[in-house]
C-alpha cells in the first residue's frame, strides 16, 4: 500500500491531453514539494518535474505538474507514443523520522 | 556526465546480507546527498534510504532497522547493506542522486540503471 495514490492506468489518443493524479496527506504533499517521475520499460525512472511544476532541462514543455492542498496531478499534452510508460509521484513526509514516498505508479497507455 | 553503476551479488540466500555498490563516475560524490531506491518485479519505488558524503545518513523507518548505507570517498562509492533478507527483499536496486535538496526530497537528477538482486536459496 503505497503512501501516495495514484490511479493504476490512464489512457489517451495521440495529440489527446490526459492528467495523471496523486492523493496524499498533509505530512506529504500538504507540507512538500511533488516530484514526477516517468519510466520507460526496462529503465531507470527520469526526473519529469521537480517541485510541483518545475521542468529539468530537456524535458518537454507538453509536460506540467500542479499541486492544491494535498493532491498534485501530472498533464500530459499532444500525447506522443513515446510517452507510454509508469509515471510516479514522489514527496518528502515529515511523519515519523521523515522519508521519502512514492505514488504506487500509474501506467499510461497511449491507444 | 555523470554516471553511477551499481555492482554486487544477484543472488542472495534468505537471512543473509545483502551488499550493494554504487560507484560514481563523471562527478565527485562530495557536495551531494545519494540514496537507494528499489523496486520488486513489477511493482513500484520504494526509497530505503539517504546518505550524504560526510556520512551522515537517513533511512526509511520501515527498513531501518535492516540498514546502513556508507561512503567511500576515496573510491567514489557509496554502499548498502540490508541484512535478514526474505523473498520480500527481491528487488531491482538503483542508485541515484539527489540534485539540489539536502537529502528530505526526492529530487534524484542521476539514477544508475539498476540491479537485479533475488533472494533465493
Amino acid at each position: 500500500q503505497s503512501v501516495l495514490t495514484q490511479p493504476p492506468s490512464a489512457s489517451g489518443t495521440p495529440g489527446q491531453r490526459v492528467t495523471i493524479s496523486c492523493s496524499g496527506s498533509s505530512s506529504n504533499i500538504g507540507s512538500n514539494f511533488v516530484y514526477w517521475y516517468q519510466q520507460l520499460p526496462g529503465t531507470a525512472p527520469k526526473l519529469l518535474i521537480y517541485r510541483n511544476n518545475q521542468r529539468p532541462s530537456g524535458v518537454p514543455d507538453r509536460f506540467s505538474g500542479s499541486k492544491s492542498g494535498t493532491s498534485a496531478s501530472l498533464a500530459i499534452s499532444g500525447l506522443r507514443s513515446e510517452d507510454e510508460a509508469d509515471y510516479y509521484c514522489a514527496a518528502w513526509d515529515d511523519s515519523l523520522s521523515g522519508r521519502v514516498v512514492f505514488g504506487g505508479g500509474t501506467k499510461l497507455t497511449v491507444l | 556526465q555523470v554516471q553511477l553503476q551499481e555492482s554486487g551479488p544477484g543472488l542472495v540466500k534468505p537471512s543473509e546480507t545483502l551488499s550493494l555498490t554504487c560507484t560514481v563516475s563523471g562527478g565527485s560524490i562530495s557536495s551531494y546527498n545519494w540514496s537507494w531506491i528499489r523496486q520488486p518485479p513489477g511493482k513500484g519505488l520504494e526509497w530505503i534510504g539517504y546518505m550524504y558524503y560526510s556520512g551522515s545518513t537517513n533511512y526509511n523507518p520501515s527498513l531501518k532497522s535492516r540498514v546502513t548505507i556508507s561512503v567511500d570517498t576515496s573510491k567514489n562509492q557509496f554502499s548498502l547493506k540490508l541484512s535478514s533478507v526474505t523473498a520480500a527483499d527481491t528487488a531491482v536496486y538503483y542508485c541515484a542522486r539527489h540534485w539540489f535538496c539536502g537529502g528530505d526530497c526526492p529530487d534524484f537528477d542521476y539514477w544508475g540503471q539498476g540491479t537485479l538482486v533475488t533472494v533465493s536459496s
